[in-house]
Order: C-alpha cells, then sequence, then structure tokens
C-alpha cells in the first residue's frame, strides 16, 4: 500500500448501533498513526495518536487499535449518537517530521 | 487560548489575481502545514514546515508558495489563481515528532471564477 486508504467512504447507522471504519497505511518506515474528528463548518480534531503495534487507544464510546505489521487501523465507535455524525480521519507519519499524508476519510451519520 | 488562527475564511478570486492565506499559531510549534481539501479527497499536503526559515513542498505544491519567517506564521500565496485552485485551505501546527496531534485552524473557503 502506497497510499493511506479508509474504507467505507460513507456510513449511515441508526443511533445505538455499534460501528466500525478502517484505515489502511504504508507499514514501511511507519512512524505514528492518528485519527481526528471532523464536524461539518468546524476543523479536525484529534482524537488519537498511536505508535506501537498492538496498540488500543480508548476516549469515551471511541476506540481505536492498530497493526503496524500489517498496516491497518481500526475505529470504533460504541452505541453511535447523532453528536458522532462526522467525518473520520486517519493520517500516516512515515519517519520524525511530523508530515502527516491523510485518508480521504469515512463519513459518517447516526439517525435519531 | 487562539491557538491556529486562519484568515480569511472565506474569500473569491478572479482568474489570474493573486492573494495570501494567512495562518498564525500561539503554541510555540516548530512544524506547521497547509492542506487543501476538496470532495472525495481527504486532506492534501500542499507545504510544509519544520522551522523558522525551512519549507519543503508536499503531495500537490503546484501554483502556490511559502515562506516561514517567524515560528508563528506561515502564509500561503497563490500567485496566479486558478479555477483549479478553488478549494477549502486548512493551515495546521504541531510539535514535529509525529507523535504529537496537529491543530487546524478554521479553514479558508476559496473560490476562483
Amino acid at each position: 500500500i502506497l497510499n493511506v486508504e479508509q474504507s467505507p467512504q460513507s456510513l449511515h447507522v441508526q443511533e445505538g448501533d455499534s460501528t466500525n471504519f478502517t484505515c489502511s497505511f504504508p507499514s514501511s518506515n511507519f512512524y505514528a498513526l492518528h485519527w481526528y474528528r471532523w464536524e461539518t463548518a468546524k476543523s479536525p480534531e484529534a482524537l488519537f495518536v498511536m505508535t506501537l503495534n498492538g496498540d488500543e487507544k480508548k476516549k469515551g464510546r471511541i476506540s481505536a487499535t492498530l497493526n503496524t505489521k500489517e498496516g491497518y487501523s481500526y475505529l470504533y465507535i460504541k452505541g453511535s449518537q447523532p453528536e458522532d455524525s462526522a467525518t473520520y480521519l486517519c493520517a500516516s507519519a512515515r519517519g520524525q517530521g511530523g508530515k502527516l499524508i491523510f485518508g480521504q476519510g469515512t463519513e459518517l451519520s447516526v439517525k435519531p | 487560548n487562539a491557538g491556529v488562527t486562519q484568515t480569511p475564511k472565506f474569500q473569491v478570486l478572479k482568474t489570474g489575481q493573486s492573494m495570501t492565506l494567512q495562518c498564525a499559531q500561539d503554541m510555540n510549534h516548530e512544524y506547521m502545514s497547509w492542506y487543501r481539501q476538496d470532495p472525495g479527497m481527504g486532506l492534501r499536503l500542499i507545504h510544509y514546515s519544520v522551522g523558522a526559515g525551512i519549507t519543503d513542498q508536499g503531495e500537490v505544491p503546484n501554483g502556490y508558495n511559502v515562506s516561514r519567517s517567524t515560528t508563528e506564521d506561515f502564509p500561503l500565496r497563490l500567485l496566479s489563481a486558478a479555477p483549479s485552485q478553488t478549494s477549502v485551505y486548512f493551515c495546521a501546527s504541531s510539535h514535529p515528532e509525529g507523535l504529537a496531534e496537529a491543530f487546524f485552524g478554521q479553514g479558508t473557503r476559496l473560490t476562483v471564477v
């Protein structure tokens, strides 16, 4: 994998559903994997920065896992709420220097 | 508690006009970057800087210039605007290690007619 790819592109779920998205990234020269939440008309805000293979992070109902050997990360949302509606971006940092390469995002819509 | 400040929020340009998008941060971050966001394409890196006096190209640098004379400011210049540069532009800053989260400005919606 040469680029950062996210799937699905969009997701429509009902309130209370649990959901997950995938981020695939180049495993060579891996340094860090970032997840951001981006609400319409606002700026992206960081959810997690992950570095270690097997790492798991959690913030409230949102959690993420990381597999650096095979180059993927999963983001999980348990019991989705309408306020979770946003675009979720992942970004790969390859090597030091902070340069982030973003995926195209997964747009989540949660209906009440 | 300003964080990353971008101006203007909206701009309409005619083809061939020039303009500068301003970005300033007050968090003493060494690393600053500019992205453009187009439908279905996520955020694409235009230019970035790892410190004052140092800039480098990202994925889509053509048609844009940057400079970094101070730690705080990182302006993006469009020398001769083209309709293909119609986009939403975001400035971001962070510590440079790649382990630190990026902080984003509020975005500039640019339309070139």
